[in-house]
């Protein structure tokens, strides 16, 4: 089955302790992102990947970091998460061309950092 | 810049009845997909429908089709025989390319939809 695979579900963490929310797909996307939805914000692009080793930042990407070492494997780190990171976090990936922009959703990340 | 308006907050249906969710959009880019996503009170986005710019004919999939009137700017998601499990936030959303390469993705409010047996 096509599926964008993201972990965990859920997670609390506390200020200042590294964490890394995984997020892989299994069709051959060469287009990722991560995206983070707060009420009354709607979803706002952190990073995304135009392909293997080729990242860049989105909207808001002050507190994250990505690697894309394989294509199929997009993972969010955050290195030193303060309370304001604690959100609803979508990763998201795509062929990536013009005439095919389906964007296909994980299940989404809640994050609450206290 | 590109912007996508859903002006109801809230619908209401009976079940087994048809509905009308509207979308309008504004860009000036001639390339860019039209998506519905669909969010229960699980919080996934669940994708529903997708359709391109160029595309001749409106998207459909199973009970969804999406009423693209690209002159008017407006891509309405249109559900046909409702069901309980429907109840949901339903988000209409554009994507385009910028010069960066980069996709930018946009989304509007929301409506939330509840179905009434």
């Amino acid at each position: 089955e096509a599926q964008v695979t993201q972990n965990p579900r859920y997670l609390i963490t506390v200020t200042g302790k590294k964490l890394t929310v995984t997020c892989s797909q299994n069709m051959n996307h060469e287009y990722m992102s991560w995206y983070r939805q707060d009420p009354g914000l709607g979803l706002r692009q952190i990073y995304y990947s135009m392909n293997v080793e080729v990242t860049d930042k989105g909207d808001v990407p002050e507190g994250y970091k990505v690697s894309r070492k394989e294509k199929r494997n997009f993972p969010l780190i955050l290195e030193s998460p303060s309370p304001n990171q604690t959100s609803l976090y979508f990763c998201a990936s795509s062929l990536g061309r013009v005439e095919n922009e389906k964007l296909f959703f994980g299940s989404g990340t809640q994050l609450s950092v206290l | 810049a590109q912007k996508i308006t859903q002006t109801q907050p809230g619908m209401f249906v009976q079940e087994k009845e048809a509905v009308t969710l509207d979308c309008t959009y504004d860009t000036s880019d001639p390339s860019y997909g039209l998506f519905w996503y669909k969010q229960p009170s699980s919080g996934e986005m669940i994708f529903l429908i997708y359709q391109g710019s160029y595309d001749q004919q409106n998207a459909t999939e199973g009970r969804y089709s999406l009423n693209f009137q690209k002159a008017r700017k407006s891509a309405n998601l249109v559900i046909s025989a409702s069901q309980l499990g429907d109840s949901a936030m339903y988000f209409c959303a554009m994507i385009w390319a910028m010069d960066t390469g980069r996709r930018a993705l946009t989304f509007g409010s929301g409506t939330r939809l509840q179905v009434q047996p």
